[in-house]
């Protein structure tokens, strides 16, 4: 079983849209969480980092399930500009990347 | 504010060669990665470090060579190259505190012919 498991999509969505990815994680260890960004050919920023209690920067928000050891990302509102790859990142002593999740917003 | 800088930006090899990739940071992280990314693949860990003189195989280390003198320098070796090893390469960095960002550098694209 990989470490860290997305859906690679893509997802498809018109502008406007809400859409969600899930990431699981195998490391009941694991101590931090985050998800990343990457436009083609460039590499990963730093999206947001995910909280036990949940978080939120604008149209994004971010749960962490421990119990399930599960990770979500909504995307309300989708703008043309979102579309890139979605990689969810988990902490153990090392950092360990998803494969990714690719979305495409059209207009 | 130079962040992390990997060199090259793009290298072609011819099978059997060897060649170092070099990353820097500036920003006295103690963390660093290698990592590797293959078309339309997420980021695979090759080897990382915790702070100089410590380093640490990943999911993907064969192939591969690391060393860390300092804290700013962490280079990749590559030894008898093989086509398999085609792929983008990218070097990050962060603090010991795990809850905060891993910044990265711009990557090296390497093709191995």
């Amino acid at each position: 079983r990989k470490e860290v498991e997305q859906d690679p999509g893509p997802f498809n969505v018109p502008e406007g849209a809400t859409v969600a990815f899930n990431c699981t994680y195998s490391n009941s260890a694991s101590q931090s969480f985050f998800w990343y960004r990457q436009d083609c050919r460039k590499e990963p920023k730093l999206l947001m980092s995910v909280y036990s209690s949940g978080n939120e920067d604008g149209r994004f928000t971010a749960q962490l399930n421990r119990a399930s050891q599960y990770i979500s990302l909504l995307i309300r509102d989708s703008k043309l500009s979102d579309s890139a790859t979605y990689l969810c990142v988990v902490n153990t002593d090392k950092l360990i990347f998803g494969t990714g999740t690719r979305l495409q917003v059209f207009p | 504010n130079a962040g992390v800088t990997q060199t090259p930006k793009f290298r072609i090899l011819k099978i059997g060669q060897s060649m170092t990739l070099q990353c820097a940071q500036d920003m006295n992280h103690n963390y660093m990665y290698w990592y590797r990314q293959d078309p339309g693949m997420g980021l695979k860990l090759i080897y990382y470090s915790v702070g100089a003189g410590i380093t640490d195989k990943g999911e993907v280390p064969n192939g591969y060579n690391v060393s860390r003198s300092t804290t700013e320098d962490f280079p990749l070796r590559l030894e008898l190259a093989a086509p398999s090893q085609t792929s983008v390469y990218f070097c990050a960095s962060s603090y010991w505190d795990r809850n905060t960002e891993a910044f990265f550098g711009q990557g090296t694209r390497l093709t191995v012919v």
